[in-house]
């Protein structure tokens, strides 16, 4: 059964930081594997999507990356803002047709 | 596209009353699927359509959850009779059939069950 873990469950980092936000899944049999923001009480907002093919995908500061093989993808974030501010879920397609989600990172970019 | 569209947004529902959470699909997406969010288990998938035809309802709750595709563009999710724990907010999101493609989430119906 395909696990999706977020690590750490909560972070805060100083505005202009670069930071890290970890993912990690249990079966490396996945078709994609994708990173969504979501604002309190909002829906989720799809920010980047990475092929099983793929090792990285950058939409303007951020870069996600994906290691297939060891069951592992980190969103990285340059120059945080206090925009940034959410929480981050990241999810994967396993072999049907399924999204599994982990319980996302909440980060608060400290002003 | 206007996006995938959930109503209501806010729903506050005395205990033992019937439930009913709608989703319009971005047009031409085949996939549909609905999630519950709680603070304690995160989003779980409920269940998921391909072409109108439910593929995997194994994470339906109990038998008072029951969802139906009546058209390629629209869903429901029905809660009956519904009860406290049932308090959650609801999504559904939509995808297209092609392998590689990101799926969508509408904004969600907060449910109360007092």
């Amino acid at each position: 059964k395909q696990e999706v873990t977020q690590i750490p469950a909560a972070l805060s980092v100083p505005e202009g930081e670069n930071l890290v936000l970890n993912c990690s899944f249990t079966d490396s049999a996945i078709y994609n594997l994708q990173w969504f923001r979501q604002d309190p009480g909002k829906g989720l907002t799809s920010l980047l999507l990475i092929q099983s093919s793929q090792r990285e995908q950058t939409s303007g500061r951020l870069n996600a990356s994906l290691d297939k093989s060891s069951g592992r993808s980190t969103l990285y974030i340059a120059a945080s803002q206090p925009g940034d501010s959410a929480t981050y879920l990241c999810a994967v397609r396993p072999g049907d047709d399924k999204i599994i989600f982990g319980k996302g990172t909440r980060l608060h970019i400290l002003p | 596209d206007a996006g995938v569209i959930q109503s209501p947004r806010h729903e506050v529902t005395e205990m033992g009353q019937e439930v009913t959470l709608r989703c319009k699909l971005i047009s031409g997406h085949n996939s549909l699927f609905w999630y519950r969010q709680t603070m304690m288990r995160g989003l779980e998938l409920l269940i998921y359509f391909n072409n109108n035809v439910p593929i995997d309802d194994s994470g339906m709750p109990e038998d008072r959850f029951s969802a139906k595709m009546p058209n390629a563009s629209f869903s429901t999710l029905k809660i009956q009779p519904s009860e406290p724990r049932d308090s959650a907010v609801y999504f559904c999101a939509s995808r297209p059939e092609t392998m590689n493609t990101e799926a969508f989430f509408g904004q969600g119906t907060r449910l109360t069950v007092v």
